[in-house]
């Protein structure tokens, strides 16, 4: 099973600054994953991070807002632009090592704007 | 468009006992995976059992099972023999091509 090590694991953050998240994983995997968790609710996709193409985006989610690297397949990081306090959230990577099959999560990064 | 809803935000169970959680979804494909993952307080995102559309058999792992009934586009979790450790937040998931659609959660609290 694969093993995501994500940092930052928290913090807090002044409006209007941006945070750059990183995800990194024990094993090449062809498709990376980002979700938002906001507070009480459930995981919401941002974006699927495509080694070698740009990130492919949800409808609600901007690269502009959102931008994504994928550098490598063990790799990824996701940016938090010009940050609101609407922002605050847990951010988690996600693979697959096999399409459909287990995800496996990082441990999420818990962000807060003030 | 695929949804995924819950509509039970929280339940309790006593330690021991069964409890069943509701899950329902909608989605025009015919293949596709199901998952229960569990988030407990830590944040990590565990699998608890996972379901292949294409099987009628039921999905158990240990004191997990669910029941899938396809027609229905229903997925229910069963904890058997409730513990401690269970208390959790649990999202029920369909997935396509990889991207996962979370339900809503229900809280799960087990009580000694």
């Amino acid at each position: 099973s694969a093993v995501i090590s994500q940092k930052p694991s928290r913090d807090i953050c002044q409006r209007g600054t941006s945070l750059t998240i990183q995800c990194q994983v024990d094993s090449q995997v062809t498709m990376m994953f980002w979700y938002r968790q906001q507070p009480g609710q459930s995981l919401t996709l941002i974006a699927t991070a495509n080694q070698g193409s740009e990130a492919t985006y949800e409808s609600g989610f901007v690269i502009d807002k959102f931008p994504i690297s994928r550098p490598n397949l063990t790799f990824s990081t996701l940016t938090v632009s010009n940050m609101s306090p609407e922002d605050s959230s847990i951010y988690l990577c996600s693979v697959e090592e096999v399409p459909d099959a287990e995800a496996f999560f990082g441990q999420g990064t818990r962000l807060t704007v003030v | 468009a695929q949804t995924v809803t819950q509509s039970q935000p929280e339940m309790s169970v006593q330690e021991a006992e069964t409890v069943t959680l509701s899950c329902t979804y909608d989605t025009s494909e015919n293949n596709y995976y199901l998952f229960w993952y569990k988030q407990p307080p830590s944040r990590q995102m565990i699998l608890v059992i996972r379901q292949e559309a294409y099987k009628q058999q039921n999905a158990t792992e240990n004191r997990f099972s669910v029941n899938f009934q396809k027609a229905a586009k229903s997925f229910s979790l069963k904890i058997s023999d409730s513990q401690l450790g269970d208390t959790a937040m649990y999202f029920c998931a369909l997935t396509q091509g990889g991207k996962l659609i979370f339900g809503q959660g229900t809280e799960l609290s087990v009580k000694p």
